[in-house]
């Protein structure tokens, strides 16, 4: 198993621009997660999905958006970048019914917004 | 929304001692904890989970207690090693709700040899 995949490792963007990140398990978990972590700050989180086709906002939705059309993939869209998005993105998935509640997370996505 | 503080100084300890981390939280009591381990330009990595009934859990050289009372949760590491060393991550959640975990700052813990 790959586990949790993150593309793009890196990416620059200028401000206004576009782009997805993308987000896809091996797991077959139903839960699927996508966090912000900023330097000296704990991991904020955007969105979260049950399944496929349901999503729910986060702590700190506003710029994002995504979609859940699989139980594999869950991209997060970017709209008009702004240098506040300038973070690495986390996507996690759980298993429903783990009883730990145990996050897996994919190695990141380092996005800065000039 | 909760709020967690974990002190935001690394803790420089010698090889082989025990090293302790605090998590402290304000407003909601959460009903459940978890610890992570995060290496540089890396995940997240689970650890363990205590929940609001349980005082102490432990696995191997890792134990965490929960005081409900103080809103804090204490983290060693016994007998810690080098490759020990990394930023450690608390995450609180309320009952029956798994989607809703929030997550601290870390601490950085550097054990030399």
């Amino acid at each position: 198993n790959a586990g949790v995949t993150q593309t793009p490792k890196f990416r620059i963007l200028k401000i206004g621009q576009s782009m997805t990140l993308q987000c896809a398990q091996d797991m077959n978990h139903n839960y699927m997660y996508w966090y912000r972590q900023d330097p000296g700050m704990g991991l904020k989180l955007i969105y979260y999905s049950v399944g496929a086709g349901i999503t729910d906002k986060g702590e700190v939705p506003n710029g994002y958006n995504v979609s859940r059309s699989t139980t594999e993939d869950f991209p997060l869209r970017l709209e008009l970048a702004a240098p506040s998005q300038t973070s690495v993105y986390f996507c996690a998935s759980r298993r429903q019914g783990a009883n730990t509640g145990e996050l897996f997370f994919g190695e990141g996505s380092r996005l800065t917004v000039l | 929304s909760q709020k967690i503080e974990q002190n935001s100084e690394a803790l420089n300890i010698q090889e082989g001692k025990t090293a302790t981390l605090t998590c402290n939280y304000t407003n909601y009591s959460p009903a459940y904890l978890q610890w992570y381990r995060q290496d540089p330009g890396r995940g997240p990595v689970f650890l363990l989970l205590i929940r609001e009934n349980e005082k102490e859990k432990r696995k191997e050289r890792l134990k965490v207690t929960f005081d409900t009372t103080l809103k804090q949760s204490l983290f060693h590491i016994t007998a810690s090693q080098p490759a020990d060393s990394a930023t450690y991550l608390c995450a609180l959640a309320p009952l029956y709700n798994f989607n809703k975990f929030y997550f601290g700052s870390g601490t950085k813990l550097n054990v030399k040899p």
